[in-house]
Parts: C-alpha cells; structure tokens; sequence
C-alpha cells in the first residue's frame, strides 16, 4: 500500500516568512507529483505539479522534489494570510495507473 | 479553465432512500473519478472511469455505484443511504495523459443522510 506522509500541523508562520511544506512518500515507482491548497469547505485547487528532480517556481511557491529521498517539499515565500489553508500532496500511483495517492494534508496558518 | 461542475453543493437524505450524485467536466477529459473525505482521513478513492461504459473500483467502493453513459458526465450512485455515508463528495477529472495524472476537483456535495 502506498503511503504518503505529511506532518498535520498546524503550522503557524507569520505574515511575510517563508512557509515550508513537507511530503515523504513510500513507493519509488511514483513519477508525478502533485501539491493541492485546500481551504476550510472548499474543494482542493492544483496549485502545483513537479515531475523532475529539484526546483520548480511559480510565483510564490517553490516545489522541491527529491526522487531518491522520496520526499517532495513546497516552499511559500511571502507568506499571506490568504494562504491559511490544508495543503494536500498528492501522487501517482505508478503503471500507467491514472490514480493520484494523497496525503492527508498539512494546516498552515499565517499569523497577520 | 478546466471546469468540474456537480449538481448539489448540499444535500439531506434519509436512510434507505437512493441517493444520485452527478458530475460533469467540460474538458473532454478522459478520466472521472469519485472520492469522499473525512476529517482525519483524508480523500478515499470510491470509483473512477478511465473511459465511457467503464468503471474501476478504487479503494472504498462497497454501498456505491457508479455511471458513466457518456464523456463528460460521471454518477455516483448511494442505492440505500446510510448514516455512515454523511460525508464530503469530491469528483475529480483528468486528461488521462501518459505521465502527467493531474486530476482536477469540482466543488464537492456535502451530504447528510438523517
């Protein structure tokens, strides 16, 4: 059974620091890899997609992958307080299988 | 934009009544999937549909089925609701492109069975 680890929080950063995220998984065989934001009553958005090691930006955020560590990280620089939300990681499952394993997700808060 | 709808946001039901859940993608995306989550269990794979007419278990599929009759439309189907049941309903779809899975959610129906 794949597993896919993350710490539940919360984590609580202040406003303007940098918020980092962290995903372990279990399964080598996982290719794609997949950070979801999730706010309280609300369906997870993709915000972010990585699929080769090391850094991949988007604005604000950072995804981090290390495929011989099997951990992938995503890093919010800025932090806002609209950013308080459970981020989700999430990946695949491997074989030419289309399922995405998640992870059940990390709170961040971010303290005005 | 990929655009997930689903028919209900919130939803009451009494136990034992038949329960539809519909889903539509307008993306002509290959893929559907359902999920439910739970406070301290996350997001549990019920089915998913890699194609119309076809369906797949995924990892809790018992007191559930599922319809897909065609592309972009995907049912799920409570056939005698139960309390344990009351959950937060996710659907999903996704391109199905070899090495990329992303799927993306609809707004979710949140259901109570009474």
């Amino acid at each position: 059974q794949k597993e896919v680890e993350q710490n539940s929080g919360p984590l609580s950063v202040p406003e303007g620091a940098i918020a980092s995220l962290n995903c372990t998984y279990s399964d080598r065989v996982s290719q794609s890899f997949f950070w979801y934001r999730q706010y309280s009553g609300k369906s997870p958005e993709l915000i972010m997609s990585i699929y080769s090691n090391g850094d991949k930006e988007d604005g604000r955020f950072t995804a981090q992958l290390n495929k011989a560590s099997q951990y992938v990280s995503l890093l919010i620089r800025d932090s806002q307080p609209s950013d308080s939300a459970t981020y989700l990681c999430a990946l695949d499952s491997g074989a030419g299988s289309y399922q995405l394993t998640f992870g059940k997700g990390t709170k961040l808060s971010v303290i005005p | 934009d990929v655009k997930v709808t689903q028919s209900s946001r919130y939803l009451v039901k009494r136990t034992g009544e038949k329960v539809f859940l519909e889903c539509v993608q307008d993306m002509d995306h290959e893929n559907m999937f359902w999920y439910r989550q739970d406070p301290g269990l996350g997001l549990r794979l019920i089915y998913f549909s890699y194609d119309v007419k076809m369906k797949e278990k995924g990892d809790i599929p018992e007191g559930y089925s599922v319809s897909r009759e065609k592309k972009e439309r995907f049912s799920l189907i409570l056939e005698s609701a139960s309390t344990n049941q009351t959950s937060m309903y996710l659907c999903a779809s996704g391109p199905g492109t070899s090495g990329t899975d992303t799927q993306y959610f609809g707004p979710g129906t949140r259901l109570t069975v009474l």
